[in-house]
């Protein structure tokens, strides 16, 4: 049972357009919601959060919008950059239970300069 | 300075042998993490500890024993390694009951079983 689905599973977009990453999840008791980013050969790097009392939150060019009663959120990142190809992760956890993350599957972003 | 740390960067070995893979954090965490990445990107949990006491215990083999000598430190040791092991190890670090639950993850072991 994939608890956090991640669409789609590869994006190309061109420099200076906008990626969108969407994740649903099933579990309501998730309450706290990272996204990673990934370069070949490197661990996960913490991009940005959100818990679910927030409906959006932006740092930089990074945005994620959460809709609690959906049970989705989404990764903006805005004015994509060729630096910025990479693949992202989306996550969910329950922060009173241990806190383990569980991912989405991946989605693999290419920005063509 | 790196945040969390994990040795050896790399680990091929032959089917049945037992190998240890270590990570260390310098964070001031009292929570660490072992993550599996499968060939196919998927990340999973395996492990957690919490001020060295086991508090996440997936579905795994018990081939897999984790051990952690105090709170910046979290080894995995794997025995009778199997084809199936290959993958690529993270450890990764967070506070716990904290209002960061952030976690940082280590440059990852990959591990190649023959």
């Amino acid at each position: 049972q994939q608890q956090v689905k991640q669409s789609p599973q590869s994006l190309i977009v061109q420099k200076g357009g906008i990626s969108i990453i969407n994740c649903a999840y099933e579990n309501t008791a998730f309450d706290y919601f990272p996204w990673y980013q990934q370069f070949p050969g490197k661990g996960p790097a913490l991009l940005i959060a959100i818990r679910p009392d927030v409906s959006e939150k932006k740092e930089g060019r990074f945005t994620i919008s959460f809709n609690k009663s959906a049970k989705q959120f989404s990764l903006h990142i805005m004015d994509s950059q060729p630096g910025d190809s990479a693949t992202y992760f989306c996550a969910a956890s329950i922060r009173a239970a241990g806190n383990k993350l569980t991912f989405g599957g991946g989605t693999r972003v290419l920005v063509k300069p | 300075d790196t945040a969390v740390s994990q040795t050896p960067k790399y680990l091929v070995t032959q089917m049945g042998n037992d190998k240890s893979i270590k990570c260390e954090q310098n964070l001031g965490h009292d929570t660490m993490y072992w993550y599996k990445q499968d060939s196919k990107k998927f990340l999973k949990i395996m492990f957690s500890y919490n001020n060295k006491e086991l508090i996440i215990n997936e579905t795994v083999p018990n081939r897999f024993s984790p051990k952690s000598p105090d709170k910046a430190h979290l080894n995995l040791h794997i025995n009778s390694l199997e084809l199936g092991d290959s993958a690529v190890y993270f450890c990764a670090s967070s506070f716990q009951g904290a209002s960061s639950y952030e976690q940082y993850f280590g440059p990852g072991t990959r591990l190649t079983v023959t």
